[in-house]
């Protein structure tokens, strides 16, 4: 079966430092990819996405993010945090039932920056 | 141009009551989904819509769960009962179809509290 695995529920990090939030799934077929992000009250919002092709992709606000087809890992990274980037993270794989919307979300991240 | 709304935005309950939720889409988004959120946990489909269409309610508890999208814009989820375990977050996304690249757009969600 399809899953998602976030394994740090929490991170912290001092602004200014870098960031990776790793992703392990799992998919029979070629996955579609997707990094979201939700602040508090907020709506979640795409930060990026794989599909195929270059397997580093690169997203808004700065994240990027890397597929290892070996390790069956989507780790998302950002060189530089900001104070703004708190949010809870989600990492999440569609395509199943044919369509590319039906995603499986993992658990979250939850990042919390120190000034 | 206007995000998917959801109304209401928070809902308390008495358990038994009936409860629903109202999602309004992207203006010109084919597709809609209701996600499910509980707790410290990544959002779960329910029910996609293809227009008017539900092409994917595997994971809609049909016993107290229905849904409708009866013109192909808006849709309502309701619940009747509603029980303790149903206190969670609903949340409403859309997407221009399935030519679209996957990304799904979200609402604010409908914090649901069944006391």
């Amino acid at each position: 079966a399809q899953s998602v695995t976030q394994p740090d529920i929490h991170i912290t990090v001092s602004e200014g430092a870098s960031l990776e939030l790793r992703c392990n799934y799992s998919y029979g077929a070629t996955p579609y990819l997707f990094w979201y992000v939700q602040s508090p009250g907020q709506g979640l919002q795409l930060l990026l996405k794989y599909f195929s092709g270059d397997t580093l992709v690169q997203g808004i606000k700065g994240f990027e993010a890397e597929f290892k087809r070996s390790q069956s890992s989507f780790n998302l990274r950002k060189p530089s945090v900001h104070w703004s980037d708190a949010a809870e993270y989600f990492c999440a794989v569609g395509g199943y039932g044919g369509s590319q919307g039906n995603l499986i979300f993992g658990k979250g991240t939850k990042l919390s920056v120190k000034p | 141009e206007a995000g998917v709304v959801q109304s209401p935005r928070y809902k308390i309950i008495e358990k038994k009551q009936p409860v629903a939720f109202w999602c309004n889409p992207i203006s010109g988004h084919n597709t809609l989904y209701w996600y499910l959120q509980n707790l410290g946990q990544g959002p779960e489909l329910l029910i996609r819509y293809e227009n008017e269409e539900a092409v994917d309610d595997s994971q809609l508890p049909k016993d107290r769960f229905s849904a409708e999208r009866l013109k192909g814009v808006d849709s309502t989820l309701k619940i009747q009962p509603a029980e303790l375990g149903d206190s969670a977050v609903y949340l409403c996304a859309s997407s221009p179809g399935q030519g679209a690249g996957g990304e799904l757009f979200f609402g604010e969600g409908s914090r649901l509290t069944v006391l």
